[in-house]
């Protein structure tokens, strides 16, 4: 298995502000994962953020709004830019078991947008 | 486009209840599928992985079983508990690049 570590676990932000979350793995891992969930919703995949390369976007989600960083195999930031109150959500990071199959989810971060 | 669906959205049972979640999906070109459990405003906690070349797969008082001709899964609740009562998710996981669709999930309330 694999455990991960999310910072801030909540947060109560301003309009306009932006916030960033961070992400830690115990184990390296190829592939990482930020999903968002609504109140009252299901669980939307915003990006998957690998090493090395620029983070590939879902569709209605853009990196002027969500910029991610992967600085090593370990590691993640979400940042939310220019907050509003539509962004009040979970911020949930996730990651494959080193064996390629099972998901494992950070305890998220609860953003609450005055 | 792969979608996951959960009914009911809430339950609630007394203690001692033998119970059984539903999950649907739309395409059975799946990986595999993926049980999860969310506290109130939490995260998600893995219960039971099953993979596309299995039936079913279990943990202590918990089965899921999966039809993927059907595109269907259960998850079953053995003498369910208060401590049971959370939201219970369903994820398909396509293979593609390892991406998970979610369903809505069930709320499930265990009475004591």
């Amino acid at each position: 298995s694999a455990v991960i570590s999310q910072k801030p676990s909540r947060d109560i932000c301003q309009r306009g502000t932006s916030l960033t979350i961070q992400c830690q793995v115990d184990s390296q891992v190829t592939m990482m994962f930020w999903y968002r969930q609504q109140p009252g919703q299901s669980l939307t995949l915003i990006a998957t953020a690998n090493q090395g390369s620029e983070a590939t976007y879902e569709s209605g989600f853009v990196i002027d709004k969500f910029p991610i960083s992967r600085p090593n195999l370990t590691f993640s930031t979400l940042t939310v830019s220019n907050m509003s109150p539509e962004d009040s959500s979970i911020y949930l990071c996730s990651v494959e078991a080193p064996t390629g199959s099972e998901a494992f989810f950070g305890q998220g971060t609860r953003l609450t947008v005055v | 486009k792969q979608e996951v669906t959960q009914i009911p959205a809430a339950l609630s049972v007394p203690e001692g209840e033998n119970l059984v979640l539903n999950c649907s999906f739309t395409d059975s070109a799946i990986y595999n599928l993926q049980w999860f459990r969310q506290d109130p405003g939490k995260g998600l906690t893995s219960l039971l992985l099953i993979q596309s070349s299995q039936r079913e797969q279990t943990s202590g008082r918990l089965n899921a079983s999966l039809d993927k001709s059907s595109g269907r899964s259960t998850l079953y609740i053995a003498a369910s508990q208060p401590g049971d009562s959370a939201t219970y998710l369903c994820a398909v996981n396509t293979g593609a690049n390892s991406k998970l669709t979610f369903g809505k999930g069930i709320t499930l309330s265990v009475r004591p």
